[in-house]
């Protein structure tokens, strides 16, 4: 079956615009969670949605948002990009409930310039 | 709050040689335990993970770990590696009884495998 899709692949933005990454978790997982990785502060938890709610948010600041659709696919939105947050932006789904363990798609590599 | 530290950042080694990355983590909480892997411009493939049981885990291309709870450790092995074993090694750790899985990772260790 098919994995943990995240498009696109790669993206370049511009300092201060607003980007939107997608991510459709494998059939029947319901939960999907986001995280950042950068060579400085390594992998790191953004959120993560279970049946459209949000349950758990990392510690980043409010211009990073996401959402969760009644499908389970889910977008990351990130405003007035800084160079900062320039990173490969990594989702995970899973089943939820009782199962345990993460799914992760291949990346979105963002890139502010 | 839970943390994990990967002792080595950078492990070489020659083919068919045994390897160990190591991994320690501090929780004030029962936890599950993960290995993941990352090759270049790819994302994160799992490993093996611990839930509870035995405490020796085995997962899948020829590694193993064991999950030791005095000594907070969970160490990953394999006893040959091969050239395609070269990779990004994470360690990864949950809360057990959350029912949020955010998993919290080490810095990673870079395994190079020398012909």
């Amino acid at each position: 079956k098919a994995g943990v899709t995240q498009t696109p692949r790669y993206l370049i933005k511009t300092r201060g615009q607003q980007v939107t990454l997608s991510c459709s978790p494998i059939s029947g997982h319901r939960s999907v969670s986001w995280y950042q990785q950068t060579p400085g502060q390594g992998l790191q938890f953004l959120f993560e949605y279970f049946s459209e709610t949000q349950r758990n948010k990392g510690n980043f600041p409010g211009r990073f948002s996401g959402r969760q659709f009644s499908n389970s696919r889910s977008e990351m939105n990130v405003s007035t990009l800084e160079l900062g947050d320039s990173a490969l932006y990594l989702c995970a789904s899973s089943l939820g409930g009782d199962s345990v363990g993460y799914t992760f798609g291949s990346g979105t590599r963002l890139t502010v310039v | 709050a839970q943390s994990v530290t990967q002792l080595d950042s950078q492990v070489p080694v020659f083919e068919e040689a045994p390897v160990e990355l190591r991994c320690n983590y501090s929780s004030s909480v029962s936890v599950y335990l993960f290995w993941y892997v990352q090759y270049p411009n790819q994302g994160l493939q799992l490993l093996l993970k611990y839930l509870s049981g035995s405490t020796l885990v085995k997962g899948i291309n020829g590694f193993e770990a064991e999950f030791n709870k005095s000594q907070t450790s969970f160490h990953l092995r394999k006893p040959s590696v091969h050239i395609s074993d070269t990779a990004e090694y994470f360690c990864a750790v949950s809360d057990s009884g959350a029912g949020s899985y955010q998993l919290t990772f080490g810095k990673g260790t870079k395994l190079s495998v020398i012909p």
